[in-house]
């Protein structure tokens, strides 16, 4: 769906790099979350937002960050990339108990 | 916290035939179950989802039911479709800030 952008589509990063994943939506959705897809573990939540300034810990927290100061954007930090950190993010938003739509995910390789 | 198990991991039926996905989940206090397709190299997308106030849902090919009691969700694909090829994700939400736990994903394969 257009109204949930990522970017970038594809980043290749060196160990060690900081690097931010970009996540936007149209909706005004109160809700944001990202989520990592590796083989064999299926969709594991990062971070999630409940709206503007509010965030909180998913599952597999450790060596991100995010912020949300604009209810649109969601940014994901991976403050010193490491190659456990490979994998396919994806953004989501969503409104109070509704299905998430997904963007359109980002591929990251951590070298 | 919710734990959401799903079964099969892979799954071949023939062109025609119908496909059965199970899901069980932990929390008592889930109450809407939603199912996403993901095809290879896109985003998961929502086909279909059910609440706890009812026991099935229909659309089209596709359909979801729901025992509450036994804490397990089921997603029936019937007459499948080679274009029914795709990752099958179930979840269950929690009462905590609108997360979803997934389930570890059925590889469908639909063979012409």
């Amino acid at each position: 769906d257009a109204g949930i952008t990522q970017s970038p589509r594809y980043k290749i990063t060196e160990t060690g790099r900081q690097v931010t994943l970009m996540c936007h939506q149209t909706w005004s959705h109160s809700y944001m979350f990202w989520y990592r897809q590796d083989l064999g573990h299926g969709l594991r939540l990062i971070y999630y937002s409940a709206a503007a300034d509010i965030t909180d810990k998913g599952e597999v927290p450790d060596g991100y960050v995010v912020s949300r100061s604009k209810t649109e954007n969601f940014p994901l930090t991976l403050e010193s990339a490491t190659r456990s950190q490979t994998s396919v993010y994806f953004c989501a938003s969503s409104e109070t108990q509704g299905p998430y739509t997904f963007g359109s995910g980002t591929r990251l390789t951590v070298v | 916290g919710e734990n959401v198990e799903q079964h099969p991991s892979t799954l071949s039926v023939q062109e025609g035939d119908s496909a059965v996905i199970k899901c069980t989940y932990s929390d008592s206090a889930s109450n809407y179950f939603p199912w996403y397709k993901q095809e290879l190299g896109k985003r998961p997308q929502l086909i279909i989802d059910i609440r706890s106030n009812v026991g099935e849902k229909k659309d089209q090919r596709i359909a979801v039911t729901l025992n509450k009691t036994a804490k397990h969700f089921s997603l029936h694909i019937t007459e499948t479709q080679p274009e029914d090829s795709a990752v099958y994700f179930c979840a269950a939400n929690t009462n905590t800030g609108n997360q979803f736990y997934f389930g570890t994903g059925t590889s469908l394969t639909v063979i012409p």
